[in-house]
């Protein structure tokens, strides 16, 4: 199974902050990555997929890069309806396998 | 307005059954792969099972192989999950989805399965 690592678990932002999330595969998945938004209590939302494309009706504040095995989620400016948990999936293989999530909390 | 909404979730005995549904609706749900992941209390996101959009296609996670059956009725828009064997471990909010990774996925809010003596 491919193994999904997100960095950091946690971590403390400003509004206005530039936020990265690091998601590395234990082997290539070309670009099969997807990145999800989970807010307490909710259910997840899909945010980007092919590892740059942003889902419908997403803003653009939020951009992704990577290909083989490391890959980034940036939030350009924060703002207080970002704060959530992000997490990263693989889907170039079965079982498909999410990251341990990126929690980002208010400063 | 697309909606996914499951039920089926409660209160079950470690080693009985429970089968999950997820009505859909507002979206061209026979053209969908559909998936079912799950969440424990206070933990990540885990993939469960995905089907593909005729049913003729489905894979499991390693942790519910054997024991979970994804299935799907295209005539009635309608996914399901029948879980056999059930452990305290399977206890979690289970989500159904709906993802081509094409820029319109979606998912449902989630029902709660609570396996507990």
């Amino acid at each position: 199974d491919i193994q999904m690592t997100q960095s950091p678990s946690s971590l403390s932002a400003s509004v206005g902050d530039r936020v990265t999330i690091t998601c590395r595969a234990s082997q290539g998945i070309s670009n099969y990555l997807a990145w999800f938004q989970q807010k307490p209590g909710k259910a997840p939302k899909s945010l980007i997929y092919a590892a740059s494309n942003l889902q419908s009706g997403v803003p653009s504040k939020f951009s992704g890069s990577g290909s083989g095995t490391d890959f980034t989620l940036t939030i350009s400016s924060l703002q207080p309806e970002d704060f959530a948990t992000y997490y990263c999936q693989q889907y170039n293989n079965y079982p498909l396998t999410f990251g341990g999530g990126t929690k980002v909390e208010i400063k | 307005q697309v909606q996914l909404v499951e039920s089926g979730g409660g209160v079950v005995q470690p080693g009985r059954s429970l089968r999950l549904s997820c009505a859909a609706s507002g979206f061209a749900f026979n053209s969908y792969a559909m998936h079912w992941v799950r969440q424990a209390p206070g933990k990540g996101l885990e993939w469960v099972a995905v089907i593909s959009y005729d049913g003729s296609n489905s894979y499991y996670a390693d942790s519910v192989k054997g024991r979970f059956t994804i299935s799907r009725d295209n005539s009635k828009n309608t996914l399901y999950v029948q879980m056999n064997s059930l452990r305290v471990e399977d206890t979690a909010v289970y989500y159904c989805a709906g993802l081509l990774y094409s820029g319109h996925d979606y998912w449902g809010r989630g029902t709660l399965v609570t396996v507990s003596s």
